[in-house]
């Protein structure tokens, strides 16, 4: 079963805007992650969030982690063509042995 | 560093026939973890491998098998195919388990 679940299913945007992903998930978690697949390849790391984290930057990128809620938002500033993409958000569920389990992912699509 | 190596990147095969997929971690990388991925159902957790001890198993039928080789080299195994077994077959290394993966590029295949 999916623990995270993002949200909007699909989005588009004009080259230049922000973009602005959620993913909500069920259980307590070790950390959070985000991953961007380009069409039919393999999936890239973009950043992970600890439990004990709030806010991270990375270039562009910001990702929040609300645990009161279960839910985290990744922020794209100033999109690209090239950020056109399907995102993944992917959670390390508190416990042993657990498994990153990914949502379905968003659809971003980037309008030159 | 060479990244994670998937081969071969696609496979045709006919219901009831049985395929082996490779997977080649990252150099030093220890942990191998295998997804499957339809457009129905997004990334499905099979199992992951460390040290070549399966430590984590999903929800898939006995059909689905998997096994890591002391350089920590992993193969799957998909025993009597079914058509709802095509999908894009993902696998990811990581240095510690449930931090950042490390994907390869996949295995597509097609179940005629």
């Amino acid at each position: 079963s999916q623990q995270g679940e993002e949200d909007p299913q699909a989005l588009s945007i004009q080259e230049g805007e922000n973009a602005t992903m959620n993913c909500s998930y069920k259980t307590s978690i070790n950390n959070l992650q985000w991953y961007r697949q380009n069409s039919g390849r393999g999936l890239v790391h973009l950043i992970l969030i600890r439990s004990n984290e709030r806010e991270k930057h990375s270039g562009r990128l910001r990702v929040t982690l609300d645990t009161s809620k279960k839910s985290s938002s990744l922020l794209i500033t100033a999109s690209r063509a090239a950020d056109t993409a399907s995102y993944f958000c992917a959670t390390d569920a508190a416990g042993a042995n657990s498994k990153l389990t990914f949502g379905k992912g968003i659809t971003l699509s980037v309008r030159p | 560093k060479a990244g994670v190596t998937q081969t071969p990147r696609y496979l045709i095969k006919t219901r009831g026939q049985q395929v082996t997929l490779s997977c080649s971690p990252i150099s030093g990388h220890r942990s191998v973890s295998w997804y499957q991925q339809t457009p129905g159902q997004g990334l499905q957790f099979l199992f992951e491998y460390f040290s070549e001890t399966q430590r984590n198993k999903g929800n898939f039928p006995g059909r689905f098998s998997g096994r890591q080789f002391s350089n920590s080299r992993s193969e799957m195994n998909v025993s009597t195919l079914e058509l709802g077994d095509s999908a894009l077959y993902l696998c990811a290394s990581s240095l510690v388990q449930d931090e950042k993966l490390f994907f390869g590029s996949g295995t597509q295949l097609s179940v005629l």
